[in-house]
């Protein structure tokens, strides 16, 4: 059964630090992750999505890396600031029956 | 604009009381899917389905019934809710190119039963 673990469950860095959230996930047979972030009380939103055959993606301060042998994902995010205050979560797409499985989130707080 | 939209967000209701919650997009999405999402359970995937007449069970699909019978629309009936029902639902879409593509969400349906 894909399980998908995030750490840590929560985290809170001063304004301006890099750093970097964590995604792991037991069945390497995955057609995609998918990294979203969450306000409080709000829908989702995607940041990145790598496909299966790619090592990582980028946008503007966020980078996403994806390891699918050893079941690994890292976010990147650069120099931090109050405004990426969220849940950030990651998700897999099963190849074997295209079910999406959630990780249960980090919860990040930037302190200014 | 590009969107996923939910009806109602927000909803009190009694046990047994039949209810239907509708989910619509606009973007000729192929892949539709509903999600629970519970205090220290996550997102956990109810029912998902990759085109018209094609329904599939998720993690969660117990008290739940789905129909896609076109392709914006994916509703979600609760025939008889319980409490352990009571939750954050969540609808989203993407194209199916057999890879995945980037899901996009709805705002969300709180579901109070009591």
């Amino acid at each position: 059964k894909q399980e998908v673990t995030q750490i840590p469950a929560a985290l809170s860095v001063p304004e301006g630090e890099n750093l970097v959230l964590n995604c792991s996930f037991t069945d390497s047979a995955i057609y995609n992750l998918q990294w979203f972030r969450q306000d409080p009380g709000k829908g989702l939103t995607s940041l990145l999505l790598i496909q299966s055959s790619q090592r990582e993606q980028t946008s503007g301060r966020l980078n996403a890396s994806l390891d699918k042998s050893s079941g690994r994902s890292t976010l990147y995010i650069a120099a931090s600031q109050p405004g990426d205050s969220a849940t950030y979560l990651c998700a897999v797409k099963r190849h074997r029956d295209d079910k999406i499985i959630f990780g249960k989130g980090t919860r990040l707080h930037i302190l200014p | 604009e590009a969107q996923v939209t939910q009806n109602p967000r927000y909803l009190i209701t009694v046990t047994g009381k039949k209810l239907t919650v509708t989910c619509s997009q606009n973007m000729n999405h192929e892949y539709m899917s509903w999600y629970r999402q519970d205090p220290g359970l996550g997102l956990r995937q109810i029912y998902y389905s990759m085109n018209v007449e094609v329904t599939d069970k998720g993690d969660v699909p117990e008290g739940y019934k789905v129909s896609r019978k076109e392709k914006r629309n994916f509703p979600l009936i609760l025939e008889s809710p319980s409490p352990n029902q009571t939750s954050l639902y969540f609808c989203a879409s993407s194209l199916f190119t057999g890879r995945g593509e980037t899901q996009y969400f709805g705002p969300g349906t709180r579901l109070l039963v009591l």
